[in-house]
């Protein structure tokens, strides 16, 4: 149990376009799932905390009008990369807590995303 | 602002050898989880520590949570090859949020 899958494993974009990526929790609901970012022989850098139902809520440095998030569901969050430029080329990942208790936050990733922008 | 701190940074290590990495922290979590990641994927869960003291076993791994829940190690008996990849350890302050705080990771290397 607790499989997340993430869509598109890997994309190839022009500069300019938009991107989506879609996190879905496969066998449980996630009221919570979480954005990161990371960068070679990095450790995670999480982007916002997508929440179902509500709006996301981003970390600081991290512009909101261009990584858009959207929670529909309880089991699918999606993040849009708008008018994608190089610099936003990187490898993104999604979680998704599952809750088993209040003390405890156990998240589950996505396979990640490998986006490169041209 | 909490943080983790993570050692070693790399370890490369003989097939065989036992190795222990740490999480350290000057803050108190509610929980911490360990993950290992493989290049090009997202990371898995191994085990999430919740009692101060806690130990857990993981076939050759060792999860040990400090008694002040802020501290944690993972040892390796017998690395194996197979063991190679990057180890995260993430711990949940119990603030409400469930953001978790990360580590910067142990990148091992184990060498047949």
């Amino acid at each position: 149990g607790a499989v997340v899958s993430q869509h598109p494993s890997r994309v190839i974009c022009k500069s300019g376009t938009s991107v989506k990526i879609e996190c879905r929790s496969l066998d449980f609901q996630a009221t919570t799932m979480f954005w990161y970012r990371q960068f070679p022989k990095q450790s995670l850098m999480l982007m916002a905390t997508s929440n179902e139902g509500s709006k996301a809520t981003y970390e600081q440095g991290v512009e909101k009008d261009k990584f858009l998030i959207n929670h529909a569901s309880l089991t699918l969050s999606t993040l849009t990369v708008t008018s994608a430029h190089p610099e936003d080329s990187s490898f993104y990942i999604c979680s998704a807590r599952r809750f088993r208790g209040v003390l405890l936050n156990e998240q589950f990733f996505g396979p990640g995303t490998r986006l490169t922008v041209l | 602002t909490q943080l983790l701190e993570q050692s070693p940074q790399f370890l490369s290590i003989q097939e065989g050898e036992n190795l222990t990495v740490y999480c350290n922290s000057s803050s108190v979590f509610s929980s911490l989880q360990w993950y290992r990641q493989e290049p090009g994927e997202g990371p898995v869960l191994l085990v999430t520590v919740v009692t101060g003291g806690e130990v857990k076993k993981l076939k050759r791994l060792t999860f040990q949570f400090g008694d002040a829940r802020k501290d944690s190690s993972l040892h390796i008996t017998a690395a194996q090859p197979g063991d190679t990849g990057l180890y995260l350890c993430a711990g949940d302050s119990g603030a409400g949020s469930y953001q978790l705080t990360f580590g910067k990771g142990t990148k091992l290397s184990v060498i047949p």
